[in-house]
């Protein structure tokens, strides 16, 4: 069975400050992974995906991610963090079986930012 | 832009009663998702619909069904709420891709007393 590991519950980083948000995954094939990100009150957006091909991917507002399959990690990361960057963050494997019958999340990393 | 529109933002019922979940999306996407959120749990799939008329169990669907009857409509039943049942319900749709996203709804914020 796929699942998906973000280690930290709780992340607090200085405005301006680099960011990185681990996530580890088990999964039997080639994976499809994705970083989402929820705001207070709100549903969840799509930040990034990795489906194939270069194994850094570039998303919106300025952050990107690695695949390294040798240590199944997918970690978020960004250069520098703003106050509007306060919020929850989930990563998720895709596909089970043989269709896409829903994601596997973890269970998130609370990012706080101080100013 | 996709979107995926859940009818109520908050609601509150009174255990025992019936409660339907609405969800609308408008981009003639196949899959239709139910998860529900919990601090400290992440998100959990309760159940999904790959075609009209189709469901399929996720991992935590005891307590509740699913019906769709329209492509565009998805929704979530609680028989009997409970107060364990109280949580935040979020739909999603994506095409019956494997390299595909899900896209999601805001949210539906339940609370059974």
């Amino acid at each position: 069975a796929q699942s998906v590991t973000q280690p930290d519950i709780h992340i607090t980083v200085s405005e301006g400050a680099s960011l990185e948000l681990r996530c580890n995954y088990s999964y039997g094939a080639t994976p499809y992974l994705f970083w989402y990100v929820q705001s207070p009150g709100q549903g969840l957006q799509l930040l990034l995906k990795y489906f194939s091909g270069d194994t850094l991917v570039q998303g919106i507002k300025g952050f990107e991610a690695e695949f390294k399959r040798s240590q199944s990690s997918f970690n978020l990361r960004k250069p520098s963090v703003h106050w509007s960057d306060a919020a929850e963050y989930f990563c998720a494997v895709g596909a089970r079986g043989g269709g896409a019958d829903g994601l596997t999340f973890g269970k998130g990393t609370h990012l706080i930012i101080q100013p | 832009d996709v979107k995926v529109t859940q009818s109520s933002r908050y609601l509150v019922k009174r255990t025992g009663e019936k409660v339907f979940l609405e969800c609308v999306q408008d981009m003639d996407h196949e899959n239709m998702f139910w998860y529900r959120q919990d601090p400290g749990l992440g998100l959990r799939l309760i159940y999904f619909s790959y075609d009209v008329k189709m469901k399929e169990k996720g991992d935590i669907p005891e307590g509740y069904s699913v019906s769709r009857e329209k492509k565009e409509r998805f929704s979530l039943i609680l028989e009997s709420a409970s107060t364990n049942q109280t949580s935040m319900y979020l739909c999603a749709s994506s095409l019956p891709l494997m390299n595909t996203e899900a896209f999601f709804g805001q949210g539906t914020r339940l609370t059974v007393v």
